[in-house]
C-alpha cells in the first residue's frame, strides 16, 4: 500500500459546527503532516507529527486541533471556523523528519467550504 | 534556511513542443530537490527527486530535471508535451542535514494547446 487516504473528499460546514478530517497511511511512515492550500497557491505547512508527537505547529489558530492516535492515523479537528478557512487540506507522510530524501507522499485532499 | 523560486506563474506550449519549467533554489547546506505535479482538485504527485546520487534525474511521465550547482537550478523538462500534462507544477526543497521539512515554490501552471 503506497497511498495516503483522506476522508471526506468534500466537506461543507457552518461556522458553529465541529467536524474532523481524517488521514490514514499504511506505509510504515513515522512522520505525518497537515497542509492547507488556497486556490492558485502552494501548500502551506500547518502541523508536523513525528513518531506520534506534535513537533511543529506553524502558529495555526486554535480552531484547528490536530491529533495522532497512532502511527497510521492523523486527524484534524475543526471548530468555529471562518469562511477564510475554506481551502484544500492535504495530508502527507514521510519515512521520517530527519532526512527527507524520499519526499512526501500526499493524499488527494479534503475540499473544505465554510459557510 | 531554504527556498525555491519558480520563474513564471504560467507557461504555455503547443502539444508536441518542448516543456521547460524553471526552478532556482537557495539553501545553506546541500539540498534535496523535488518536482511535484497537481491536477485539478487532486493532491500532489511526486514526479522526480534529486538526492545527490546523479545530477540528471529521470521521473515519471517522461519528465526529467538536471541539478546544476553552479547555477543553483533544478529545471524540469519534457521533450514533447501532451495535453494530459496540463497541470500545476511545484518545485520543492529540503535540506540534506538535520531536521527539515519541504518548502514549496509558488508553482507554475502548464497550459498545453492542441
Amino acid at each position: 500500500d503506497t497511498e495516503v487516504t483522506q476522508t471526506p473528499k468534500h466537506l461543507v460546514m457552518g461556522m458553529t459546527n465541529k467536524k474532523s478530517l481524517k488521514c490514514e497511511q499504511h506505509m510504515g511512515h513515522r512522520a505525518m503532516y497537515w497542509y492547507k492550500q488556497k486556490a492558485k497557491k502552494p501548500p502551506e505547512l500547518m502541523f508536523v507529527y513525528s513518531y506520534e508527537k506534535l513537533s511543529i505547529n506553524e502558529s495555526v489558530p486554535s480552531r484547528f486541533s490536530p491529533e495522532c492516535p497512532n502511527s497510521s492515523l492523523l486527524n484534524l479537528h475543526l471548530h468555529a471556523l471562518q469562511p477564510e478557512d475554506s481551502a484544500l487540506y492535504l495530508c502527507a507522510s514521510s519515512q521520517g523528519t530527519g532526512t527527507i530524501s524520499y519526499g512526501y507522499t500526499f493524499g488527494s485532499g479534503t475540499r473544505l467550504t465554510v459557510v | 534556511a531554504q527556498s525555491v523560486t519558480q520563474l513564471g506563474s504560467h507557461v504555455s506550449v503547443s502539444e508536441g513542443a518542448l516543456v521547460l519549467l524553471r526552478c532556482n533554489y537557495s539553501s545553506s547546506v546541500p539540498p534535496y530537490l523535488f518536482w511535484y505535479v497537481q491536477y485539478p482538485n487532486q493532491g500532489l504527485q511526486l514526479l522526480l527527486k534529486y538526492t545527490s546520487a546523479a545530477t540528471l534525474v529521470k521521473g515519471i511521465n517522461g519528465f526529467e530535471a538536471e541539478f546544476k550547482k553552479s547555477e543553483t537550478s533544478f529545471h524540469l523538462t519534457k521533450p514533447s508535451a501532451h495535453m494530459r500534462d496540463a497541470a500545476e507544477y511545484f518545485c520543492a526543497v529540503s535540506l540534506q542535514s538535520g531536521y527539515s521539512t519541504l518548502t514549496f515554490g509558488k508553482g507554475t501552471m502548464l497550459l498545453v494547446s492542441p
